[in-house]
């Protein structure tokens, strides 16, 4: 199948901090992508969806300030935690396709843990 | 809504003990079925899926029936291992609309040696 990384792995910042978090499709054109939120023990939470060139969809009560994500090309995309604070926490992972109607590949996830 | 329930975790096993997590759904139209696996510390990968009724979905040891009657999709494996302990998500995806799968919340599964 194909293939989504994400970078990095894992991250750890000081509350007040922005931190980026890069999701790439190595070897296909993900039109979309998705960006998920996993709590402990719990399902993934879709976030945020953005189709490249486009403004990103963001789920509600996503907060779409603190979340920024960026779609600027076809095999990148970016989510950016901007005033990062504890409870931002959490386990995200990202996945991409290319079309609708074809399967959507996930990336390893990150950790990201706030001080 | 779309929604799909799965059994509370965690399941706990032997090895070489015989595996069913149960699911079901709701769809507004006619889903598409999925079980990914997480395993610790790392994303979803995709284990089988079923796009029509009565269609098997199997991979690794793992089977699931896609069945209509019953809107289940129950996940089985005849002799597990070690090395399945994951977690596994049950999802599903209508055609039209966004195309975006929705989520169990995923079953914990241990097998003890």
């Amino acid at each position: 199948g194909a293939v989504v990384s994400q970078h990095p792995s894992w991250v750890i910042c000081k509350s007040g901090t922005s931190v980026k978090i890069e999701c790439r499709s190595l070897d296909f054109q993900a039109t979309t992508m998705f960006w998920y939120r996993q709590f402990p023990k719990q399902s993934l939470m879709l976030m945020a969806t953005s189709n490249e060139g486009s403004k990103a969809t963001y789920e509600q009560g996503v907060e779409k300030d603190k979340f920024l994500i960026n779609h600027a090309s076809l095999t990148l995309s970016t989510l950016t935690v901007t005033s990062a604070h504890p409870e931002d926490s959490s386990f995200y992972i990202c996945s991409a396709r290319d079309s609708p109607d074809n399967e959507q590949f996930f990336g390893p996830g990150t950790r990201l843990t706030v001080l | 809504g779309d929604s799909v329930t799965q059994m509370e975790g965690p399941v706990t096993l032997s090895e070489e003990a015989f595996l069913t997590i149960n699911c079901t759904y709701t769809a507004t139209g006619y889903p598409s079925l999925f079980w990914y696996v997480q395993y610790p510390g790392e994303g979803l990968q995709l284990l089988l899926k079923a796009t029509k009724a009565d269609d098997k979905g199997s991979n690794k040891g793992f089977e699931a029936t896609y069945r209509k009657e019953t809107t289940s999709f129950h996940l089985e494996k005849g002799s597990v291992q070690v090395s399945d302990s994951a977690v596994y998500f049950c999802a599903l995806r209508v055609r039209g609309g966004s195309y975006i799968p929705t989520f169990g919340r995923g079953t914990s599964l241990i097998v003890h040696p």
